[in-house]
Parts: C-alpha cells; structure tokens; sequence
C-alpha cells in the first residue's frame, strides 16, 4: 500500500520560504506524477504543481513566480518551496500521486496533510 | 483555466435518501477526465470516482458518475451516514488541474 507523509515546520514567517518534504513509502517514486495540492482553513482545493519522477515540473500560473518542487528518487521524496509567502499562503498542505507515465489518472493517493501558518 | 462549479453549495438529506451532485465546466473536458473526491474534517480527499463513471479502488456501488463535455454527476443512490462530507470535482487534462469549490452533503 502506497503511503505518503508530509513534513516540514508548521510556522513560517512573512516573507520567508516554506519548505515542505513528502516521503513516499509501500512504492516506487518512479515512473509516476508527484503532486502538491493546498487548502486554506475552509476553504476549497487548489492545484500547486506537479513533478514528474524525472525531474519535468508543471506549476499552477497562479502560484509559478513563487514555486519550486524537486525530486530526490535516492530517498523517495519529493519537496515544494514557496517563496515570499504571506498570510494568504496559509492552508493545509498535501502532497499526492498523479498518473502513471502510461495513463491519465487523478490523485489516487494522499498523504494526510500539514498545516503551514503564516505568521511573525 | 477550466473552471469547475458545483451545485448545490449545500446539500441537506436523510440517510437512505439519493444524493445528486452537479459538476459544470467552462469548456469541454477532454476524454472525460473528470474526477470526483470526498473529503471529511480534518482528511484528506479520497478519490471515489475517475474517468467520470469509473469506480476507485474499493469505493461502494452506491457511488455513481455520469456525464460527459461540460456536465458532470456524482449520484449516491441510498446516504449512508459516513457518506456525509464535502465532495469535490476535479479536471486532470489540462494545467491547471482544477477543482470546483465543493458541495456539502449535510444531515438534514
């Protein structure tokens, strides 16, 4: 069973970068699309980016000037980094796995989430 | 962008009642690669339905999806009371992967 799980500090200043690792247990990182996705306090779902296990990178237009997500398929991870944040940028962070390279598929599996604040 | 929006904003039901939830694009979703997620407080969303009618992984046949284009229907026959969460659409064709805002499925 494929497992993923957040880490990273739960408070981040203004201004600074927020950092966010997802580990990938129970699979390979291989051959698949790495996702991060977020969600403000009660609000809805928004797409932040992908990478692919090879290192190609798609983000959201709303959020590219500010995102960078790497992969590390040595340890199974894969990282987003969000610079210049602010309190709008504060949400539940998850990270999910996309499709396969053979097939379109949606977010088959979660990790549980990690809420970042903004605040100094 | 495709953007996504759910109807209704909420949803207020019985347990055994049947659920029909609306998910309309701004333009046509390409080989129905439309998704649905239900999320409880505090979770993470849990795929239910991809490919607009197919059934994930273990999801009850209570769970139905229909449609194609720009209209789109998840459809739970008989609410059982763990079904009550926020549902959500989703396109995965184009970037921006995008989500419509929710629908609340409520005791009423």
């Amino acid at each position: 069973q494929v497992q993923l799980q957040e880490s990273g500090p739960g408070l981040v200043k203004p201004s600074e970068t927020l950092s966010l690792t997802c580990t990938v247990s129970g699979g390979s990182i291989s051959n698949y699309y790495w996702n991060w996705i977020r969600q403000p306090p009660g609000k809805g779902l928004e797409w932040i980016g992908y990478i692919y296990y090879s290192g190609n990178t798609d983000y959201n237009p709303s959020l590219k000037s500010r995102v960078t997500i790497t992969v590390d398929t040595s340890k199974n991870q894969f990282s987003l980094n969000l610079s210049s944040v602010t309190a709008a940028d504060t949400a539940v962070y998850f990270c999910a796995r996309g499709s396969p390279a053979w097939v379109t598929r949606p977010f088959d599996y979660w990790g549980q989430g990690r809420l970042v604040t903004v605040s100094s | 962008e495709i953007v996504l929006t759910q109807s209704p904003g909420t949803l207020s039901l019985s347990p055994g009642e049947r659920a029909t939830l609306s998910c309309r694009a701004s333009q046509s979703v390409t080989s129905r690669y439309l998704a649905w997620y239900q999320q409880k407080p505090g979770q993470a969303p849990r795929l239910l339905i991809y490919g607009a009618s197919t059934r994930a992984t273990d999801i009850p046949d209570r769970f139905s999806g229909s449609g194609s284009g720009t209209d789109f229907t998840l459809t739970i026959s008989r609410l059982e009371p763990e079904d009550f969460a926020v549902y959500y659409c989703q396109q995965y064709r184009s970037s921006p992967r995008t989500f419509g805002q929710g629908t609340k499925v409520e005791i009423k």
